[in-house]
């Protein structure tokens, strides 16, 4: 069964600095990615998603994350964050017929 | 519409209360779940309807019970809960399976007593 981790529970950076949140997957097929982010106290929202195609996936609110299948690995950047990015962001794993995945999670929070 | 609602926003209910929590998408969506997540971890499967068939997570205690009147409705029955079951809980959709994005609704907080 597939599996994801995220590599750092927490990320402090400055305002107007880039991020990278890190995660990796294990699967023995092939895999659809997704990243969610949640404020607090509300659901999760679908930042982008690697479902096939192009490796490097852009999604909403400037974030971009790109699919490395050697690596197996998944990593979410943004070029320049803002205070509103402040949340948590959760990468998550599924295959064909089974259930979604989800990493720990990341907190990430921008500074003035 | 692309939403998931949930209502009621926030509940609170004594160990003794029986409640329903209720979930509703008009996305023509064949897939439904029910997650619970607790305070900075992420949501946790408890059950899917696919084509109005119930899968269940095998480690979900039988005081919760998940009801699909059709296939925009999707409610979750509780009974005799602990305070461990306070969380939040979210709903989802998605059009076919976990292979295509699943769209979460707001949660309903809840609080057992």
């Amino acid at each position: 069964a597939q599996s994801v981790t995220q590599l750092d529970s927490q990320v402090p950076v400055f305002e107007e600095a880039p991020v990278e949140l890190r995660c990796n997957y294990s699967s023995s097929v092939s895999v659809y990615l997704f990243w969610y982010v949640q404020y607090p106290n509300q659901g999760l929202q679908l930042l982008l998603k690697y479902l096939s195609g192009s490796t490097l996936v852009k999604g909403i609110n400037g974030f971009e994350a790109e699919f490395n299948k050697s690596q197996t690995s998944f990593h979410l950047r943004k070029p320049s964050v803002h205070i509103s990015d402040t949340a948590e962001y959760f990468c998550a794993v599924t295959e064909v017929d089974n259930d979604m995945r989800f990493g720990a999670g990341t907190r990430l929070t921008v500074k003035p | 519409d692309t939403e998931v609602t949930q209502t009621p926003k926030h509940l609170v209910m004594g160990m003794t209360n029986k409640k329903s929590l209720k979930c509703e998408q008009h996305m023509g969506h064949r897939a439904m779940y029910w997650y619970k997540q607790k305070a900075k971890k992420p949501p946790e499967l408890m059950f899917v309807y696919s084509y109005e068939k119930l899968s269940i997570n095998e480690s979900v205690p039988s005081r919760f019970s998940p009801e699909c009147p059709n296939s925009s409705l999707l409610n979750l029955h509780l009974h005799a809960l602990q305070p461990e079951d306070s969380a939040l809980y979210l709903c989802a959709s998605s059009s076919q399976g976990s292979i295509y994005e699943q769209f979460f609704g707001p949660g309903t907080r809840l609080t057992v007593l």
